[in-house]
Formats: structure tokens, C-alpha cells, sequence
């Protein structure tokens, strides 16, 4: 597509749901990221995944959040027993060489955990 | 120390003046640095990319590196208020070249 899609754009939901958030990157990318935000607050990484290697997991604030890339394309980022604190916007990003042509972000998933 | 550094302002200058943000690095070997807009409720979008010492102009935009000090920043000519939005230092971490470690950024307001 012509840029990243997610959906949904928006999610509620009761606190121990599980969600999942789905980011489809612009085609050929290969690269992609998952990044949150939270009210007023910066850019947390998350999860990179590139081409075919191992993703980057660094980032995951704890073993209820995962996430898996499918054919090098369409991400999805699942968040088990939902918690308060998991409220946040959460941006995917693509990139065809970050170190050159840096990211482009989705229009993100705004998050409300009741 | 922080690994990318902004004063998280508000900063605000008025209509037509130049508007300079600025951002420190702490890893010396990145390599690539950018430039992001962010309004509020929406999401991030690149403006400005830089690699060489310098000044790198595009319009009223000028990104600015010193990779001696680790200092990267961007000034805006005839700010406008459609310019107002926080704005998000990001730079590559020196060893990976596809991940980018972003700042918390610097909200401008630029008053008519």
C-alpha cells in the first residue's frame, strides 16, 4: 500500500483481555517496528523485525507482549491479560534502510485498557 | 546520560522568527540522524534527514550536525504557526543500521 496501515485505530478493552494490534507495511519494506506511546510521553521501542532474522525483543516490557511478522509482510502485536498501565498509542513503523531513509509510521492504535 | 537528549520545551517564538531545536547524542558511533514532526494526536513524520557535518537545508528547514561535539539540531526559518507540534531528535545506534533510538523531543508554539 502507499503507507503503513493498522488497525484498529482504536481498541477498548477490559483489563486481563487479551488484544491484537495488526500493522501492514508499505510493500518491500523490509523492515518494520513496533514503537508505544503514552500520554505525553516519548517514543518506547518495542520489537524490529528485519527481513528473515531473528527479531529484536529488547524492547518488550514484559512476557505478556509478543509479536510475530508473517511472510516478511503483515505484523501483528498481541498484549495477553491487559493491564492499566498497557493504555498507550501503539505505532508501527517501516523502513526499506533505516540508516538512510528512517521510518515511516502507521497512523498508530490508541489503546484503552478499563 | 541520556542516549538522545532534547529540552522538552515548551518552546515558543512568535510568527516569522527562526525557531532552533536542538539534540545531543551520547553514542559516537552513529552515523544517521533525523528530523521528526509529530502534531498532536497524530504520528510521527520525517522532515529532515542528515549523515555529513554541516548544514543540510530543504526549504525552511536546516538540520545542523556536529558529530565532534554529538550535537544535531534544526532551525526553521519564518516560523510559521502551522509549525507548532513537538519535534523528535532520532539516531541510529552506532553498530545497528536499522535501529533508531528517539529523543522525547521539544514542542514549539509558534504565536501569530
Amino acid at each position: 500500500g502507499a503507507g503503513v496501515s493498522q488497525s484498529p485505530s482504536n481498541k477498548v478493552t477490559e483489563k486481563g483481555k487479551d488484544v491484537e494490534l495488526r500493522c501492514d507495511p508499505i510493500s518491500g519494506h523490509t523492515a518494520l517496528y513496533w514503537y508505544r506511546q503514552s500520554l505525553g510521553q516519548g517514543l518506547e521501542f518495542l520489537i524490529y523485525f528485519q527481513g528473515n532474522s531473528a527479531p529484536d525483543k529488547s524492547g518488550l516490557p514484559s512476557d505478556r507482549f509478543s509479536a510475530e511478522r508473517t511472510g516478511g509482510s503483515v505484523s501483528t502485536l498481541t498484549i495477553q491479560r491487559t493491564q492499566q498501565e498497557d493504555s498507550a498509542v501503539y505505532l508501527c513503523a517501516s523502513s526499506l534502510q533505516a540508516l538512510y531513509y528512517g521510518y515511516t509510521f502507521g497512523s498508530g492504535t490508541r489503546l484503552t485498557v478499563v | 546520560q541520556k542516549e538522545v537528549e532534547q529540552n522538552s520545551g515548551p518552546l515558543s517564538v512568535p510568527e516569522g522568527a527562526i525557531a532552533s531545536l536542538n539534540c545531543t547524542y551520547s553514542d559516537r558511533g552513529s552515523q544517521s540522524f533525523f528530523w521528526y514532526r509529530q502534531y498532536s494526536g497524530k504520528s510521527p513524520e520525517l522532515i529532515m534527514s542528515i549523515y555529513s557535518n554541516g548544514d543540510k537545508e530543504d526549504g525552511r528547514f536546516t538540520a545542523q550536525l556536529n558529530k565532534a561535539s554529538q550535537y544535531v539540531s534544526l532551525l526553521i526559518r519564518d516560523s510559521q504557526p502551522s509549525d507548532s507540534a513537538t519535534y523528535l531528535c532520532a539516531v541510529n545506534r552506532g553498530g545497528s543500521q536499522g535501529n533508531l533510538i528517539f529523543g522525547k523531543g521539544t514542542k514549539l508554539s509558534v504565536k501569530p
